[in-house]
């Protein structure tokens, strides 16, 4: 039972321009919901969270939004960069953290 | 400055071998925990542990076993390596209790696993 989604394996964006990275879920008891960005080679880093009482976050760049109805989240990285280019994954936080499968982001020059 | 690290970045074994790879946390962190990332599947937890000498099944055990005899290191074995282990390990830590957010988890950098 996948309890966390990420339904696009990858995503090509080009420089300058937005990137949204979407994420389900099917848990209604999660508190929190997570960003980590992971590099080839790295181990995931923390990147944004928001809690399950808000519908939006923001971070500089980056934005996740949540929509408790239809249990989606996604975020915006607005202007997108090249160094932005890494797998991001969506977690969910209920007492531990539940992953998603992570969405492969390749920002262009 | 939170530092996780595990002992090797890349490791070959053989079926049938016994794996132990260890994972070592500075910031006296109360929660460890081992993942193994698969492409298509993400990260999915093995064990994870609350304390010393304390641990937790977590979504894919089986094959597995972990030690946590002291507080800042945390092991995962494999008993009898397989084919199907061949993965990318990573190991976690966070602060216990009331301090313990969901955003306080950090990672190791990997061990790359290949059992042939």
């Amino acid at each position: 039972d996948q309890q966390v989604k990420q339904n696009s394996p990858s995503l090509s964006v080009q420089e300058g321009r937005i990137s949204i990275l979407n994420c389900d879920y099917t848990n209604s008891m999660f508190d929190y919901f997570l960003w980590y960005k992971k590099y080839p080679a790295e181990g995931p880093t923390f990147l944004i969270s928001i809690s399950s009482i808000k519908d939006k976050n923001e971070d500089g760049r980056f934005t996740v939004f949540l929509n408790k109805s239809a249990k989606h989240l996604s975020l915006h990285i607005v202007p997108s960069q090249p160094g932005d280019s890494a797998v991001y994954f969506c977690a969910g936080w209920g007492g531990k953290l539940i992953f998603g499968q992570g969405t492969e982001l390749s920002v262009k020059p | 400055d939170v530092k996780v690290t595990q002992s090797s970045r890349y490791l070959v074994k053989r079926t049938g071998e016994k794996v132990f790879l260890e994972c070592v946390q500075d910031m006296d962190h109360e929660n460890m925990f081992w993942y193994r990332q698969d492409p298509g599947l993400g990260l999915r937890l093995i064990y994870f542990s609350y304390d010393v000498k304390m641990k937790e099944k977590g979504d894919i055990p089986e094959g597995y076993s972990v030690s946590r005899e002291k507080k800042e290191r945390f092991s995962l074995i494999l008993e009898s390596a397989s084919t199907n282990q061949t993965s990318m390990y990573l190991c976690a830590s966070r602060l216990g209790g009331l301090a313990g957010g969901a955003d306080t988890q950090y990672f190791g950098p990997g061990t790359r696993l290949t059992v042939l």
